[in-house]
């Protein structure tokens, strides 16, 4: 069965600095992988996602994550973050031949100034 | 456009009542899906839909019903509520894409249950 571990549960760093949340998912068959995130108080939104084709992947508000075969992960970075971008992080994916998307258990970055 | 709609906000219950959570979207998605966010376990899937008339079962299925009668409504039915059920419950939409589920989804603000 499809699974995703976050690795960290919280991230705290400095406003500018920059950030990497990690992402590993299970399965050994075709996977598609996302990245949502959750502003307090909010539902979730889409920040990237990879389907097929190149592995480093661009999303919104500077994010960029890579997919990384080998390591079966899909590490989030950004290299420098606002107070803005404080929000909880979820990595999620859908393994092939089935309909699923699972999410991990998230990642709160809090951004400090 | 109102995207995903989601009623009520808030919900207080007592252990053995069942309810309703009604979940609406105006985009003519075909997939929906209804999820649960607790606390330390990120969103688990309760129950999903590719389209009208076709539903299937989660990661939580567990005490929770849903029908799909319109591509509009996707409705979550607790049958006898628990305090295993106390949680925040988010509705979500999307178009299916060539793998369903792939598809950018598009959440509801949620619902915040409390069985008591």
């Amino acid at each position: 069965a499809q699974s995703v571990t976050q690795l960290d549960s919280q991230v705290p760093v400095f406003e500018e600095a920059p950030v990497e949340l990690r992402c590993n998912y299970s399965s050994s068959v075709s996977v598609y992988l996302f990245w949502y995130v959750q502003y307090p108080n909010q539902g979730l939104q889409l920040l990237l996602k990879y389907l097929s084709g190149s592995t480093l992947v661009k999303g919104i508000n500077g994010f960029e994550a890579e997919f990384n075969k080998s390591q079966t992960s899909f590490h989030l970075r950004k290299p420098s973050v606002h107070i803005s971008d404080t929000a909880e992080y979820f990595c999620a994916v859908v393994q092939g031949g089935y309909n699923k998307l699972i999410f991990g258990a998230g990642t709160r970055l809090a951004v400090h100034p | 456009n109102a995207g995903v709609t989601q009623t009520p906000k808030f919900q207080v219950l007592k252990t053995g009542q069942s309810m309703t959570l009604q979940c609406a979207q105006d985009m003519n998605h075909e997939y929906m899906s209804w999820y649960r966010q607790d606390p330390g376990m990120g969103l688990r899937l309760i129950h999903y839909s590719v389209g009208a008339g076709i539903t299937d079962q989660g990661e939580v299925p567990n005490g929770y019903n849903v029908s799909r009668s319109t591509t509009e409504d996707f409705p979550l039915r607790l049958l006898s509520a628990a305090p295993s059920q106390t949680s925040v419950y988010f509705c979500a939409s999307s178009t299916g894409g060539a793998v369903a589920g792939t598809d950018t989804q598009y959440f509801g603000p949620g619902t915040r249950l409390t069985v008591l």
